[in-house]
């Protein structure tokens, strides 16, 4: 079956320890981005890859690094969370650079930070 | 001005009603046009897309653009309790997909 596969669903975490959000799609995508959703803002694009290695920044990227050291991986690191981080995080994937294919959502991430 | 706006709604509306949902954007270069649908709990899902203006159908599902407005819509007929979700406007520009901020759909039997 094809899918995007976030790992965890739901987390809760204190301010300033560092976590990894995983993201894993099987469908040999090139495009990979994550996303945070927040009530009234909607869908924020905080990082990209277009391939391995090529990484960059979207709309609200601080605090916030990511890697792509393989086609099908592109985890989300928060080095030290901050409250302000609390969000739903949604990885996402897509055929081809040019978005105008459907981009496939993981499950989503419910971060929370006390 | 954000390059997509959405009414974030909610919107309320009895079973088989006919449904309006609609965006507008900023920048006349863009030529696609998408509509996710996300259930509670869910990622987006891909539900219609349209290329530059006019109307596409799709079931029960007619997504409409009109470029000289800058204006897309989502019409749903005969909507049905499982329509209940939050549907979001999409636009791909500048590396990324521009969502709307997603209108809240409630379908009440």
């Amino acid at each position: 079956e094809a899918q995007v596969t976030q790992n965890p669903r739901y987390l809760i975490t204190v301010t300033g320890k560092k976590l990894t959000v995983t993201c894993s799609q099987n469908m040999n995508h090139e495009y990979m981005s994550w996303y945070r959703q927040d009530p009234g803002l909607g869908l924020r694009q905080i990082y990209y890859s277009m391939n391995v290695e090529v990484t960059d920044k979207g709309d609200v990227p601080e605090g916030y690094k990511v890697s792509r050291k393989e086609k099908r991986n592109f985890p989300l690191i928060l080095e030290s969370p901050s409250p302000n981080q609390t969000s739903l995080y949604f990885c996402a994937s897509s055929f081809t650079q040019d978005l105008n294919t459907e981009a496939f959502f993981g499950q989503g991430t419910r971060l929370t930070v006390v | 001005q954000k390059e997509v706006e959405q009414d974030p709604g909610p919107l309320s509306v009895p079973e088989g009603a006919i449904v309006s949902l609609n965006c507008t954007y900023s920048n006349s270069a863009f030529q696609y046009f998408m509509w996710y649908r996300q259930y509670s709990r869910k990622g987006p899902e891909l539900l219609m897309y349209t290329y530059s203006s006019g109307n596409k159908e799709d079931g029960r599902f007619t997504a409409q653009v009109d470029k000289s407005s800058k204006y897309i819509s989502l019409f749903i007929r005969d909507s049905q309790p499982s329509d209940s979700a939050t549907y979001l406007c999409a636009i791909p520009g500048g590396g990324k997909l521009i969502f709307g901020q997603g209108t809240e759909l409630s379908v009440k039997p």
